[in-house]
């Protein structure tokens, strides 16, 4: 039973425009979650954050909103860069673990 | 540099044999984990660290083994008890196991059988 789920596998979007990608979850108990970008052949690496406590957090071109209530997360990019193509994974912390979406692979077309 | 190394890049597993694939760290973080993804799917937990000397059990351990007799390495054992060895394996490290738990991921190893 996944815990964490990305439900759509790819999205893309035209250079410039807002990349929206979405993360749902059933664990009510989970308080911190972390979005992931993940090249071909490579390590994902830490992107940004958010803790339930929130419901927004902004990094440059990166934010995260947080709805409790739903039990969903999404992670904004604006503007969207052919360099953002990659695989997204939202995780979810429980205790001294990470428990992972399965990924959406987003595409940036120049 | 710190960072998080992992050896070899690619590495090829004849049936019935063990294999193992090394992670080694320099980031001084107390916590290592070790990850499985398949092609479509997520990051599956298979063991994790949060102390030298001390490990736990993730989602998918069975017919892999771990160690963890320094702190900067922690390396995977895939057995011959693993029937479907084919993925691509990732490493992370993270300071300590709170909620942030920001982990740092190494570069992966791809496995193969032969």
């Amino acid at each position: 039973d996944q815990q964490v789920k990305q439900n759509s596998p790819s999205l893309s979007v035209q250079e410039g425009r807002i990349s929206i990608l979405n993360c749902d979850y059933t664990n009510s108990m989970f308080d911190y979650f972390l979005w992931y970008k993940k090249y071909p052949a490579e390590g994902p690496t830490f992107l940004i954050s958010i803790s339930s406590i929130k419901d927004k957090n902004e990094d440059g071109r990166f934010t995260v909103f947080l709805n409790k209530s739903a039990k969903h997360l999404s992670l904004h990019i604006v503007p969207s860069q052919p360099g953002d193509s990659a695989v997204y994974f939202c995780a979810a912390a429980e205790g001294g673990k990470l428990i992972f979406g399965q990924g959406t692979e987003l595409s940036v077309k120049p | 540099d710190g960072g998080i190394t992992q050896s070899p890049k690619y590495l090829f597993r004849k049936e019935g044999q063990n294999v193992t694939l090394s992670c080694e760290q320099n980031l001084n973080h107390d916590a290592m984990y070790w990850y499985r993804q398949d092609p479509g799917q997520g990051l599956r937990l298979i063991y994790y660290s949060q102390i030298v000397n001390d490990f736990q059990k993730g989602d998918i351990a069975e017919g892999y083994s771990v160690s963890r007799e320094k702190k900067e390495s922690f390396p995977l054992t895939v057995t011959s008890a693993q029937k479907n060895p084919t993925a691509f394996y990732l490493c992370a490290s993270s300071i300590m196991t709170t909620a942030k738990n920001i982990q740092y991921f190494g570069a992966g190893t791809r496995l193969s059988v032969l």
